[in-house]
């Protein structure tokens, strides 16, 4: 069974700060990896994935996240946080090799508050 | 592209009622459909997979007597509650495959039950 592991509840950073949201998970073959963003009553707003390629993934609003085999992560990362990245985060993961089935399975979300 | 509606954003219905709840993908076909529930402070419970012109797919412990999910055409999936009660209110999303091989949400659905 496909596992998503997101060890923080909540990230606390100033302004201008980076800012790192972890994520671990567990597939049974190779994973399609996904971050996604959720603000308050609201859906989830996509913003990258990891399929295969560069281990370094770029995405939306100035997010990146490293794709780690080894340590089998896929930690969300930016440069400069800005108040308005404070939110709901949510890690998912698909097993590629689950063929027809596509089943995602999400982390328990991060929350991030960016402190002016 | 690849955009879905979900519709209505909000509402808020007596016990005993139904409630139905439309996802549609406005610029492509999504075969599959996905419903979520998710709860205060909690991450997305998948409740079932969706596929067009076929019987939903319900996870373990989803009643398919109280959420019934209708697939009609490749841009319409439906999420009927029936005989909703408060402990049915919930924040529930669906989602689509798209073709990058993602998935696009939903902006979700308020339910509150009185």
């Amino acid at each position: 069974a496909q596992s998503v592991a997101q060890p923080e509840d909540q990230v606390n950073v100033a302004e201008g700060n980076p800012l790192t949201v972890k994520c671990t998970y567990s597939v049974s073959g190779n994973p399609y990896l996904f971050w996604y963003v959720q603000y308050p009553n609201r859906g989830l707003q996509f913003l990258l994935k990891y399929i295969t390629g560069d281990n370094l993934v770029k995405g939306s609003y100035g997010f990146e996240a490293e794709f780690n085999k080894s340590q089998t992560s896929f930690h969300l990362k930016k440069p400069s946080a800005l108040v308005s990245d404070s939110a709901l985060y949510f890690c998912a993961v698909r097993d590629v090799n689950s063929g027809g089935y596509q089943k995602v399975t999400f982390g328990t979300g991060t929350k991030l508050q960016v402190i002016p | 592209g690849a955009v879905v509606s979900q519709h209505p954003s909000w509402v808020i219905c007596k016990s005993g009622t139904s409630v139905k709840i439309e996802c549609r993908s406005l610029d492509f076909q999504a075969t599959t459909m996905f419903w979520y529930r998710q709860f205060p402070k909690q991450s997305l419970m998948l409740m079932a997979t969706s596929n067009e012109g076929s019987k939903a797919t319900y996870e373990q412990g989803v009643e398919k007597d109280k959420f019934l999910i209708n697939h009609a055409s490749l841009t319409l999936s439906t999420l009927t509650v029936t005989s909703a009660h408060p402990e049915d209110s919930s924040f529930y999303i669906c989602s689509a495959s798209n073709r990058e091989g993602g998935y696009t949400f939903g902006s979700g659905t308020r339910l509150t039950v009185v």
